[in-house]
Formats: C-alpha cells, sequence, structure tokens
C-alpha cells in the first residue's frame, strides 16, 4: 500500500532564506507526483508537476526534485518571503485515477 | 489547466440537516472528484463520479451518507446529509487534466453546530 510521508510537519524560517521540504513515498510505481499549496481554510493550488521520467521541474522561486528509485521529492524555495506561507502538500498517483496526499508541511516565513 | 468553481464558499448548518455543495468546472471532464479535509488532517477521497453512472464511494463513506450527482460533463453535486459536528471539514471538488495533472476548486468549509 503506497504510503506519502512528509518531513517536517511544521517549519518556521526567516524571510530571505532558502528551504527544502521533503517527501518520500513507499512505492516507487508512480505515474507523477505533485506539489501543492494550501493557504487557511482555502483549496489546493497545484504547484509543480512531475511525470516518473522527469528529474525536476522549476517555476519561478520553486524547483522540484524526483527520485522514484529512492522514493523522495524535495520542493526548495528559493528566497523565501513571508507570501510563501502556507501549508505544502505532496501527492503521488501511483498509476489508477486516485492520487494520495501526504499529511502536509505546514510553512511560516517570519518577516 | 481547470477552473473549478465550487458554491457555498462556507456555511453554518445544525445538527440533522442536509447541504448540497456544488461544482462547475469550464471544460468538460470524464471524472470529478469529492474529498474531505477534517481540520488539521490531509485529504481523503470520498468518491469518484462519472457522468451518467453512479458514484464510486471509497472506504467508509456511503452514499447514504453523501449522495453525489453527475447530470453532465461540467458539473457535480455533494450531499452532506443528517449532519453531525464530526462533518465539520473542508469539502473539496476536483477533476484530473492533461498529462493526469490534479486541480482541486476553491473548498467549501462547513461549520456543523
Amino acid at each position: 500500500k503506497q504510503e506519502v510521508t512528509q518531513i517536517p510537519a511544521a517549519l518556521s524560517v526567516p524571510e530571505g532564506e532558502n528551504l527544502v521540504l521533503n517527501c518520500s513515498f513507499t512505492d516507487s510505481a508512480i505515474y507523477n507526483l505533485q506539489w501543492f499549496r494550501q493557504d487557511p481554510g482555502k483549496g489546493l493550488t497545484s504547484l509543480l508537476l512531475i511525470q516518473s521520467s522527469q528529474r525536476e521541474q522549476t517555476s519561478g522561486r520553486l524547483n522540484a526534485s524526483l527520485d522514484k528509485s529512492s522514493g523522495r521529492s524535495t520542493l526548495y524555495i528559493a528566497a523565501s518571503q513571508p507570501g510563501d506561507s502556507a501549508t505544502y502538500l505532496c501527492a503521488v498517483r501511483p498509476g489508477d485515477d486516485k492520487i494520495i496526499f501526504g499529511k502536509g508541511t505546514r510553512l511560516h516565513i517570519l518577516p | 489547466s481547470a477552473v473549478i468553481s465550487q458554491k457555498p464558499s462556507r456555511d453554518i448548518c445544525q445538527r440533522g440537516t442536509s447541504l448540497t455543495i456544488q461544482c462547475q468546472v469550464d471544460s468538460q471532464v470524464t471524472m470529478m472528484f469529492w474529498y474531505r479535509q477534517q481540520p488539521g488532517q490531509s485529504l481523503t477521497l470520498i468518491a469518484t463520479a462519472n457522468q451518467g453512472s453512479e458514484a464510486t464511494y471509497e472506504s467508509g463513506f456511503v452514499i447514504d451518507k453523501f449522495p453525489i450527482s453527475r447530470p453532465n460533463l461540467t458539473f457535480s453535486t455533494l450531499t452532506v446529509s443528517n449532519m453531525s459536528p464530526e462533518d465539520s471539514s473542508i469539502y473539496l471538488c476536483s477533476v484530473g487534466g492533461a498529462r493526469y495533472e490534479q486541480y482541486f476548486g476553491p473548498g467549501t468549509r462547513l461549520t456543523v453546530t
């Protein structure tokens, strides 16, 4: 059974720092992996999608990597800003139509 | 990408009543998904709704409690029936896009008193 784990559960860093969020999954047979952002009480915003054949994807200050064989993904945020404060969710698609979520990392950027 | 809207955005309901949540997508999609996010938790899939057929429910969710309609390829509703405080959650509608990217609506924040 596929399980997705995100570490740390919560993180506080000063504004301007670069940071890394981690995601691990137990079964490497995935179709893709997706990172989302969720603001309190709101829906999910898709940040980056990495297909199983890809190693990384970049969007602005965000870079997501995927090491399928070791069951790991990282989300790198450069030059963090207070507006980056949110919960970041990692989700994998095992190959059928249902995606499996981690519990998220709650990020707080200190002004 | 798909643009998804949900109504209502939030509601406060009394125990024992029902609430119907609407989900509208700006393009035709085969499958729509309904998720629940309880306070402080991650997302749990309630059911998958295909147009023209009965919804498929995940373990722990039943049609009598969460009836779903899917009248066409751009619209779906989820009803939360006979509500109790344990139903207080964010309910999210989702669709799949190109390359199996998943998109989510803004959510409906439900509080049951």
